[in-house]
Order: structure tokens, then sequence, then C-alpha cells
């Protein structure tokens, strides 16, 4: 079974700063892709950054990067000169190759002024 | 793109009556996925649809639930009778075919009391 394990609730920044996200995630397959989604408060689901599992390089996006370490199976964002708007439930996504994607509980992102 | 509509965005009802949740997804897409979100439960994986065909509908809490797609553009998900722990947020998604993002809806807001 793949499993989505986000072990941070919640996790605070100061603006301007940076932060890292942590997500593993439990599965027995070799090729998958792996995303990072945003939930502001108006609950829309926005897509931050994602990753084939394939690729050795790390995915990046302007502020957002992440790390990914296929063998350890985790899959890290870190969110760079953090910004007010940033401030949201971040949610990891697995998706396998049947198209069945799987999600962790979230993190909730605090940014302070 | 209009990107995935879903209607209503907001819904109250009273327990025992039928809910219908609508979806038309981004044009082109061939998979569509209906989701449900609790603060308990985080984003589950209610039923998921290639070319109109249901997939994988084992997320379905109960019979009370079922979800249709008589073409292309147009998916439902009803609930009858309703119950206030079916009191979530719904989400569509739609994923082109041979692509790995899901792009997903703003969510309905069902309230049941």
């Amino acid at each position: 079974a793949q499993t989505v394990t986000q072990s941070q609730p919640e996790m605070s920044v100061q603006e301007a700063e940076t932060v890292t996200l942590s997500c593993t995630y439990d599965t027995s397959e070799s090729d998958y892709y792996l995303f990072w989604y945003k939930q502001p408060p108006s609950r829309q689901m926005i897509l931050v950054i994602r990753q084939e599992a394939y690729k050795q390089q790390n995915a990046t996006e302007n502020r957002f990067s992440v790390n990914f370490q296929k063998a350890a199976k985790s899959f890290s964002l870190k969110i760079s000169d953090s910004q007010l708007g940033d401030a949201a439930m971040y949610f990891c996504a697995y998706r396998r190759a049947g198209n069945q994607f799987y999600f962790g509980t979230g993190t909730s992102l605090t940014v302070i002024p | 793109d209009a990107g995935v509509i879903q209607s209503p965005r907001h819904e109250v009802t009273e327990m025992g009556q039928e809910v219908t949740l609508r979806c038309k997804p981004i044009s082109g897409h061939d998979y569509l996925f209906w989701y449900r979100q609790t603060m308990m439960r985080g984003l589950e994986l209610l039923i998921y649809f290639n070319n109109n065909v249901p997939i994988d509908d084992s997320g379905m809490p109960e019979d009370r639930f079922s979800a249709k797609m008589p073409n292309a553009s147009f998916s439902t998900l009803k609930i009858q009778p309703s119950e206030p722990r079916d009191s979530a947020v719904y989400f569509c998604a739609s994923t082109p075919k041979g692509r790995e993002t899901q792009y997903f809806g703003p969510g309905t807001r069902l309230l049941v009391l």
C-alpha cells in the first residue's frame, strides 16, 4: 500500500526566511510522481511543484525547491524568502503509475511578519 | 481555460435530504477524481473515472454515495440520504491523458444539519 506521511502538522517561519516541510512515503514501485500542493484559506488546491521519480535532479520553481531522496523515500519542500502569501496548508502527494493519488495529512504553514 | 468547475460552491441541507454535487472537468482531460476533505480524515479519494468509466470506487464510504459521469464534460456525486457526518469539502479534479498533474476545482462545502 502507498502511504504519505507529513510529520509536521504545523510550521512557522519569519517573513523572508527559509522553511523546509517534510514528507515521506511508502511504496514498492519504482516509477511514480510526487507533488506538493498548496491550499490557502480559499480552499483552492494549487500545484506548487512536482517531481518525477526517474529524475535525479531536484525540481525547482522560483522560490520553491524539493529535496528528493529516492532511496530514503523522502520528498521535502523548501520555501526560500518566505512571503505572507505563502501561508497555507501544504499537502504532499504521491501518484502511482495507475494515476491514483495519495495525499498526506498536510502541514499548516504560518508566515510571521 | 476556465479550469475545473464545481457547483454549488456551498450547500446547506438537512439530514435525510438528497444532495447532488456537480463537476465540469477541463476540456480534453481524460481522468476525473472526486475527493472529500475533512479535518479528521484529511483528503480522501472517493472515486475516479477514466474516459467516463469508473475505475476505482473503493473510497466511496457507503451505498448512500454514488457517482456518475454521463459524458466527458460532466460528472455528479450524489448522497442519498445525507447525514451530518457527510459534512465536508468535496473536490473534483481532472488530469489530461499522459500527464501526471491533477487540476482541482474550487470545491463544494457541504453542511448537513
